[in-house]
């Protein structure tokens, strides 16, 4: 079954305290991407990567770091949460340049106290 | 002024009636139009797409697009207790990156 899949699913934590939000995809595709969804600003695409190595800023990209070593696997780290990074986040991923393609993960609320 | 204009709703329909979903945009640059619907507790879904103007037809749902106007319309029929779920707008100008730009999403509630 073509999937994203993301952990974890809920995640409570504190100011400062660094955590990293797993993403993995078993569709071979080449873009993966991490968006925020936040009430009454929708989905915002936070980084996205074209392939292996390959990474770019998305609309806010601030308090965030992403790696791409692998093609299935593109994490989402915060160093430093702060409580405006409270929302629930998305993992994407489709084949490159084909939009129909494109599958989001099941989410991942975190809250930043 | 955003790119992408979405009614949030909440929009409450009984069951059988034709619901229309609208998004406006300020980007005459997209050329691709794409409807995704996210239910309670899950990701979004791709629903259908357009690209360019036109009509496009799937079953119940038909995606409609008037560039002049920019103008973007979801239209349900025969609505149903399990199309209750949040319907997001997404355009894209194409290109290597293919960004989507969304919009907040309408939240429709179809009563049995």
């Amino acid at each position: 079954e073509a999937q994203v899949t993301q952990n974890p699913r809920y995640l409570i934590t504190v100011t400062g305290k660094k955590l990293t939000v797993t993403c993995s995809q078993n569709m071979n595709h080449e873009y993966m991407s991490w968006y925020r969804q936040d009430p009454g600003l929708g989905l915002r695409q936070i980084y996205y990567s074209m392939n292996v190595e390959v990474t770019d800023k998305g609309d806010v990209p601030e308090g965030y770091k992403v790696s791409r070593k692998e093609k299935r696997n593109f994490p989402l780290i915060l160093e430093s949460p702060s409580p405006n990074q409270t929302s629930l986040y998305f993992c994407a991923s489709r084949e490159a340049g084909v939009l129909e393609t494109q599958y989001f993960g099941p989410g991942t609320r975190l809250l930043v106290l | 002024q955003k790119e992408v204009e979405q009614d949030p709703g909440p929009l409450s329909v009984p069951e059988g009636a034709i619901v229309s979903l609208n998004c406006t945009y300020s980007n005459s640059a997209f050329q691709y139009f794409m409807w995704y619907r996210q239910y309670s507790r899950k990701g979004p879904e791709l629903l259908m797409y357009t690209y360019s103007s036109g009509n496009k037809e799937d079953g119940r749902f038909t995606a409609q697009v008037d560039k002049s106007s920019k103008y973007i319309s979801l239209f349900i029929r025969d609505s149903q207790p399990s199309d209750s779920a949040t319907y997001l707008c997404a355009p894209s100008k194409g290109g290597a990156t293919n960004k989507l730009i969304f919009g907040t999403g309408t939240l429709l509630a179809v009563q049995p």
